[in-house]
């Protein structure tokens, strides 16, 4: 069964810092491209950005909000995802999911999301 | 970047009739080398995390009921939900992962009249 865990989330002042994580299990991780997806209160989803797997260049793509403030990265022995979110702002606060699909680019796995709260 | 719209915002249908969601893209989804169309469909309910419905703009995920099936190509798309159930009640959303970014139209809340 294909499980992914979000942890990491919390309140953060502005300008502030934050690590989230995500644990994968139930497939092989090494070959996944995975996602990070958040939703805003009272907002739509909107998707953070994305890693390719190694085999497959390892390469990030970011959305424009986030580009050069958050980093998406892997630690393929502990099957584990990273989201550095850095010089954090109140219009970075909601739930963020991890997503992801078996030989896909869909999202067809999600975790249950962990909540991230940027206020002073 | 391609911009998604869906429309209508939201939706209020009888139980048993049926709901129609669009999906417009601001340039094509379709892949000419694949020749598949790089939209899905995903279902939101509060305090779940999505749930993929339809993905290739067509196909039904593996256990999802086949009252709910997608169709069109290229820029425009439809979701439809046959005959809505009770448990139906939820904002649905179009993404394309045609190519980054990514990006999700702005959700469709369906509700029981």
């Amino acid at each position: 069964e294909v499980q992914l865990v979000e942890s990491g989330g919390g309140l953060v002042k502005p300008g502030g810092s934050l690590r989230l994580s995500c644990a994968a299990s139930g497939f092989t991780f090494r070959s996944a491209w995975m996602n990070w997806v958040r939703q805003a209160p009272g907002k739509g989803l909107e998707w953070v950005g994305r890693l390719k797997s190694v085999t497959d260049g390892g390469t990030t793509d970011y959305a424009a909000p986030v580009k050069g403030r958050f980093i998406i990265s892997r630690d393929d022995s502990k099957n584990t995802l990273y989201l550095q979110m850095n010089s954090l702002k109140t219009e970075d606060t909601g739930v963020y999911y991890c997503a992801t699909a078996i030989g896909r680019l869909d999202f067809g796995f999600w975790g249950q999301g962990t909540l991230v709260t940027v206020s002073s | 970047d391609i911009v998604m719209t869906q429309s209508p915002d939201s939706l209020a249908v009888s139980l048993g009739e049926r709901a129609t969601i669009n999906c417009k893209s601001s340039q094509s989804v379709f892949h000419s080398s694949t020749n598949k169309n790089y939209l899905a469909w995903y279902q939101h309910k509060p305090g779940q995390p999505p749930k993929l419905l339809i993905y290739w703009a067509s196909t039904r995920e593996s256990g999802v009921p086949d009252r709910f099936s997608g169709s069109g190509s290229g820029t425009d798309f439809t979701l439809t939900i046959s005959s809505l159930q009770a448990e139906d009640v939820a904002v649905y959303y179009c993404q394309q992962y045609y190519g980054p970014p990514l990006t999700f139209g702005g959700g469709t809340k369906v509700e029981i009249k």
